[in-house]
């Protein structure tokens, strides 16, 4: 298996562009999930899935858009880039019986995104 | 919410040393993870337990519950530990979206 797979491992975008991050994971797992890590502060949840077609909300979710329209993929779009998305991405899944937060939780190798 | 307090933020010791890295946590939970990020940047899982101690190689993760605290301790440690090791409580409807709240991380260095 190849895990948890991101795409790209670095970008660098102007203010304004738009771009998609891509995840991708290859076990089957219900639960999918975007977190961006900044210096200084605690992994935060941008947006979550609990399976294919739908999405919702998390703790940081302006700025971003998802979707989930397979079991495997859960793309990350900004919609319009500012320097205060600049930040590591990661992406994330897990089974989800119940509960994610009781099942195993594998990220991704993260994109480091940096807006000027 | 819960609030997450690792410590240290920072540790450097020396080779062969036994580290202790502690997470307390304010609201009771349902499981606690232990992650690792390497400095390439990817987030390993450790340890996920909601009781007791588990064992996994040098590594060593225990938790009481009733004083809200976890501790992940290694012993032996070698220069490939150094890493930062993040704690992560989740509680049913607490937290985050998913329940997870994540620690600040705590920094470890292990020279040679």
């Amino acid at each position: 298996n190849a895990g948890v797979t991101q795409t790209p491992k670095f970008q660098v975008l102007k203010t304004g562009q738009s771009m998609t991050l891509q995840c991708a994971q290859d076990m089957n797992h219900e639960y999918m999930s975007w977190y961006r890590q900044d210096p200084g502060m605690g992994l935060r949840l941008i947006h979550y899935s609990v399976g294919a077609g739908i999405t919702d909300q998390g703790e940081v979710p302006n700025g971003y858009n998802v979707s989930r329209s397979t079991t495997e993929d859960f793309p990350l779009r900004l919609l319009s880039a500012a320097p205060s998305q600049t930040s590591v991405y990661f992406c994330a899944s897990s089974y989800r019986r119940r509960v994610a937060g009781i099942y195993e939780q594998y990220f991704g190798p993260g994109t480091r995104l940096t807006v000027t | 919410k819960n609030e997450v307090e690792q410590s240290p933020q920072n540790l450097t010791a020396q080779e062969g040393e036994f580290i202790t890295i502690n997470c307390s946590y304010s609201v009771g939970i349902s499981a606690l993870h232990w992650l690792q990020q390497h400095p390439g940047g990817g987030i390993v899982s450790l340890f996920m337990l909601s009781s007791g101690k588990k064992k996994h190689g040098r590594l060593i993760a225990t938790i009481n519950i009733q004083e809200k605290h976890s501790s992940l301790h290694i012993t032996a440690s070698h220069p490939r530990d150094s890493a930062v090791y993040i704690c992560a409580v989740f509680l049913y409807s607490g937290g985050g979206a998913d329940g997870l709240t994540f620690g600040k991380g705590t920094h470890l260095i292990i020279q040679p």
